[in-house]
Formats: structure tokens, sequence, C-alpha cells
């Protein structure tokens, strides 16, 4: 019964690296986000997807990029890390009519810090 | 574009008292969804309730409940008898029909003994 799994937990990086954060779900649901979470900010909608295959821009999609190759997995790219984007990720997952039934499925976030 | 405010960065109560979280939203949409997210110290983020645009009833949980005035596009928690391990950050969030989902910057609350 994993829910949502996000890999890795922490990370450490020097500015300029790049680096991709796994998300995956073993419940069968449509959509899956990914959020940063910063003091003050609370939680921002980076990208997110409606279906595998398809990907859309949230709030703030600047400097990430994200692919949904396969239903279960969401993956969240930084392709040359800034200072800027140290924080705390977030994914999740929901499914298709179940808005009111059941809540968002959260994963545990991934504490990013870029050097 | 959806927008979700919560005027309260930080509350403090003492136990066992009633306290309000307030929440406000922009949208166009008629058919929604809003909810209220409970993050301990843990991180883990925990749904507390959540109303649907279209029921007029507010919905309660326990000793949670929501005062939903859509013509007010206003959506706030009530907690009532706070016990200590209601200690946490809480998010206000919006959803329309389908797609992405708009927090707010969080109410920071502290119960105290």
């Amino acid at each position: 019964n994993a829910g949502v799994t996000q890999t890795p937990k922490f990370r450490v990086l020097k500015t300029g690296q790049s680096m991709t954060l796994l998300c995956a779900q073993d419940m069968n649901h449509e959509y899956m986000y990914w959020y940063r979470q910063d003091p003050g900010m609370g939680l921002r909608l980076i990208h997110y997807s409606v279906g595998e295959g398809t990907t859309a821009k949230g709030e703030v999609p600047d400097g990430y990029n994200v692919s949904r190759l396969k239903k279960q997995n969401f993956l969240l790219g930084l392709e040359s890390a800034a200072p800027s984007q140290t924080s705390v990720y977030f994914c999740a997952s929901l499914g298709v009519g179940h808005f009111a039934d059941q809540p968002q499925h959260f994963g545990d976030g991934t504490r990013l810090s870029i050097l | 574009a959806q927008t979700v405010t919560q005027s309260q960065p930080e509350m403090s109560v003492q136990e066992a008292e009633t306290v309000t979280l307030s929440c406000t939203y922009d949208t166009s949409e008629n058919n929604y969804y809003l909810f209220w997210y409970k993050q301990p110290p843990s991180r883990q983020m925990i749904l507390v309730i959540r109303q649907e645009a279209y029921k007029q009833q507010n919905a309660t949980e326990n000793r949670f409940s929501v005062n939903f005035q859509k013509a007010a596009k206003s959506f706030s928690l009530k907690i009532s008898d706070s016990q200590l391990g209601d200690t946490a950050m809480y998010f206000c969030a919006f959803m329309k029909h389908a797609g992405k989902i708009i927090f707010g910057k969080g109410t920071r609350l502290h119960i105290l003994p």
C-alpha cells in the first residue's frame, strides 16, 4: 500500500548540475502534480499532468521540465539547477471521478538544496 | 486565473477554544471544489475537509466544519474544541472540475496548553 512515492528524499546539488525527481503512484490515478513549498509561500504548482503522455504548466514552471511517459510515473527535471530552486518538492496524484470522494494523495516530499 | 488568499499568516489559541481560519478565492467557474489541508511538522499533507461548490450544505468532519459562502467566494475553517495535535500549517486549496489545484500560502496555527 505504497500510495505516492518520491525519490530521492534528500539531495544536495551544485549550481548548474542537473537532476531528475521521480514520483511513482500505484493507485492508477490519472492526474499527477508537482509542487514546491517555500517558507511563507505555501505550495506552488510547478507542472501537472491529466493523463499519460500529457503535461501542463502550473504557476511556476520556469526552470523545470516534466514527463509522463507511463501513467504511474511523473518525472520532474532540473536541467541546470539554481540556488532559487532550493525548496521542498511534493508530488501528488488524484483519480478521475473522485475529486470530492478522495483527496489528493501526497508523497512525503523531497528536500532539495542547491549550493 | 484562480487565486486563493489566506489572510492570517499565523494564529494562536488556547487548547479547547474554537478557532476560525479564513480563506477567500477568486474564480469565474461555477463548479469547483475547495479543500482544507493540514501539514504538521512531519511535513505530511493531510486532507481535513472538502466542499463541492454545488452543495449548499456546509461540510463537517467531527470537530472541523466550514462556512462556505459561494457568492462571497469565502471558505473558512472552524476548529472546535481545539487540541494540541491541531498545531500545524493549514492550507486552503481550490480545484476546478478537472485539472490543477491551487493552494493558499497557509496559516500557521498554534494550540497553546
